[in-house]
């Protein structure tokens, strides 16, 4: 069964410092590998979209990396904000259709 | 540009009624998904539309329907609702669609928050 599961389910940091977010997926055929942010009440916005080739991928202060082999990405945000608080969603695109879009794992920044 | 919009915003139904959502794309796509989002959970995939065909569509009740129109303004309906139907629905338009292959980005409208009573 096509699956992504996001880790941790919620974490909290203090701004200014660094954190990176887990996605594992089991989804296959795999196509692409997208990182969306969502603030509470908004329609998520994306961040990054990578293909099989890809392994990292830049904006800004998030960067992305997938390992295809593993099946696995990370989403690291650098120096974070106030502004980082929202949910960080993975998707993952197969070779057919689907987009199976993981639970997303919220993040709180504390002054 | 103009981003995405839908309307309305917010909607208070109660059970037994039907509801229509509107979702406005991005000037030049084509592509219009809808999904659905409860306390919790992932965004549940209901449907895509493209060029007012619709080209796939997720695992809900017939109960969830929708089209899209040749300007790419696409509408969803809700018939007979019920007490589990109260979400956060949201629309995304793209140029092409986001068929697997594809890495079309998807630009997501703020939503309808649906409760029903």
């Amino acid at each position: 069964k096509n699956q992504v599961e996001q880790s941790p389910q919620s974490l909290i940091i203090l701004e200014g410092k660094n954190c990176t977010l887990q996605c594992n997926y089991t989804v296959s055929p795999f196509s692409n590998l997208r990182w969306y942010k969502q603030d509470t009440g908004r329609g998520p916005v994306s961040l990054t979209i990578m293909t099989f080739s890809e392994n990292t991928k830049s904006n800004g202060r998030y960067t992305a990396t997938l390992d295809a082999d593993t099946k696995q990405s990370s989403l690291h945000i650098t120096a974070s904000q106030l502004s980082d608080s929202a949910s960080y969603i993975c998707v993952v695109g197969d070779s057919n259709y689907q987009l199976i879009w993981g639970a997303g794992t919220k993040l709180i920044i504390k002054p | 540009k103009a981003g995405v919009t839908q309307t309305p915003r917010y909607l208070i139904k109660t059970r037994g009624q039907q509801v229509t959502l509107s979702c406005s794309p991005i000037s030049g796509h084509r592509s219009v998904s809808w999904y659905q989002q409860t306390p919790g959970q992932g965004l549940q995939f209901l449907f895509e539309y493209f060029s007012e065909t619709q080209r796939n569509k997720g695992n809900f009740p017939g109960r969830f329907s929708g089209r899209q129109f040749s300007n790419s303004r696409s509408e969803m309906n809700v018939s007979t609702l019920e007490l589990g139907d109260s979400a956060l629905y949201l629309c995304a338009s793209s140029l092409g669609g986001v068929r697997g292959t594809s890495t079309d980005t998807q630009y997501f409208g703020p939503g309808t928050r649906l409760t029903v009573l």
